[in-house]
């Protein structure tokens, strides 16, 4: 199978600057895409072929990719951006479609 | 826009088939997208389960492969989801969502967007 791993927790004040990446072996071969997942709430995407932000997305999302890493970036953390974050993509083959481990983002 | 809803038993026994439906509003399903469903253990992380398109070809995730089948139904504007054998690790908060699809050299990427609500389905006698 395949795997794709996020760090579990990142904290941030508001105004700052979240980043949460995710490590893949594919990732300089595949595409990444972002959801956010508010408690209690189903996912929304965020970012969509590794940086295109989805139209009502907020500009503060921005998605970046650096050899076997993506990050997502949020610029000027609000408190509703609280949540949980996730990002998908597949192996080299396109067979295992998987999601990241998740990276839970606090407002302190 | 489009809206997504899950329906289906919010509880199964161990052995016997888990079955969902997503209903489309706002949207055709006919139109050139494939339809996806992805579940969520209680607490825990995003798995994909299987994607489908009008003409009901499929693709399945491998590790449940052997025990999911996706239909569709173009007249009712909706799509469906049958998980056979199910067992306690199958309890899952099930969500559907329309799927970006497209093909490279080597594979096929896509993405999820919108979702549904989700609906809590719990494996237990």
């Amino acid at each position: 199978s395949y795997e794709l791993t996020q760090s579990p927790s990142v904290s941030v004040s508001p105004g700052q600057t979240a980043r949460v990446t995710c490590s893949g072996d594919a990732l300089p071969n595949q595409f990444a895409y972002w959801y956010q997942q508010r408690p209690g709430q189903a996912p929304v995407l965020v970012i969509y072929k590794d940086s295109e932000r989805p139209s009502g997305i907020p500009e503060r999302f921005s998605g970046s990719t650096s050899g076997t890493t993506v990050t997502l970036t949020i610029s000027g953390v609000r408190a509703e951006d609280e949540a949980d974050y996730y990002c998908q993509s597949a192996d080299s083959n396109g067979y295992h479609h998987v999601f990241g481990t998740g990276t839970k983002v606090t407002v302190l | 826009q489009v809206q997504l809803q899950e329906s289906g038993p919010g509880l199964v026994k161990p052995s016997e088939t888990l079955s969902l439906t997503c209903t489309v509003s706002g949207f055709s399903i006919s139109s050139g997208h494939y339809w996806g469903w992805i579940r969520q253990p209680p607490g825990k992380g995003l798995e994909w389960i299987g994607n489908i398109n009008h003409s009901g070809s499929t693709y399945y995730n491998p590790s449940l492969k052997s025990r999911v089948t996706l239909s569709i139904d173009t007249s009712k504007n909706h799509f469906s989801l049958k998980l056979r054998s199910v067992t306690a690790a199958d309890t899952a908060v099930y969500f559907c969502a329309r799927v970006e699809l497209f093909t490279t050299v080597t594979a096929i990427e896509f993405w999820f967007d919108p979702w549904g609500q989700g609906t809590l389905v719990t494996v237990s006698s």
